[in-house]
């Protein structure tokens, strides 16, 4: 099964935050990541968070880690139509950089 | 230099015919990743690079399939006699040496008929 899991929808109403969750499997990770999808598009780079962080803010997005757990979570806030795609969280999992990723949340944006 | 670029960006071929993909990484990055994403799926790790040499390949990299970077800056990915299990989006990234964080181009999207 897979390594990495997040749950595949989310509904939110524009304006409203927004919380994705992952959880991972190897406590050997030393970053993790979320990556945006939109339709037809390759991925961007959101945020990154390194293991012995707890948290990381960067302008409306908030990661949370709770490495005890193997949980992490992505907080939108004020939450845009922009913001409708498809979230991937992702661990590396090796010294070269390998990247495992969940099946993605897809992140749907109410007016 | 914008970011990582990908030809083409869409290919349809039929069944039993050849495909080749170009990335073209972020200049100076050392490392390459190529991933395959098939639909309403993460990406999944194919095969990696550092500079010119292939230091890593997924059990998915079937005999089918070779990468290249002879020159340790753009790469190509090689799918021979392709079949209809190979339709995916096929993604390339890149990484400076040192870190680990990747940035991806957009994907060349493959459809086998």
């Amino acid at each position: 099964g897979e390594d990495v899991e997040q749950s595949l929808f989310l509904s939110v109403r524009e304006g409203d935050s927004s919380v994705i969750n992952c959880t991972y499997t190897d406590s050997s990770s030393t970053y993790l990541y979320w990556y945006k999808q939109e339709p037809g598009a390759g991925l961007q780079l959101l945020t990154y968070i390194f293991s012995n962080m707890d948290m990381k803010q960067d302008q409306r997005l908030t990661v949370l880690l709770n490495k005890k757990d193997k949980h992490l979570s992505l907080r939108i806030a004020d939450t845009q139509t922009g913001d409708s795609a498809i979230y991937f969280c992702a661990e590396n999992t090796d010294s070269w950089g390998k990247l495992q990723f969940g099946a993605g949340t897809q992140v749907v944006v109410t007016p | 230099d914008t970011g990582v670029s990908q030809d083409p960006r869409h290919k349809i071929t039929k069944r039993g015919q050849n495909v080749t993909f170009r990335c073209d990484p972020i200049s100076e990055h050392n490392r390459l990743y190529w991933y395959r994403q098939t639909l309403g799926q993460g990406p999944e790790f194919l095969t990696y690079f550092q500079n010119e040499a292939q230091l890593e390949k997924s059990r998915l990299l079937s005999d089918r399939f070779s990468a290249e970077r002879p020159k340790g800056s753009f790469s190509t990915l090689e799918i021979q006699r392709t079949e209809q299990g190979d339709s995916a989006m096929y993604l390339c990234a890149s990484s400076p040496l040192g870190t680990d964080t990747q940035y991806f181009g957009p994907g060349t999207r493959l459809t086998v008929l």
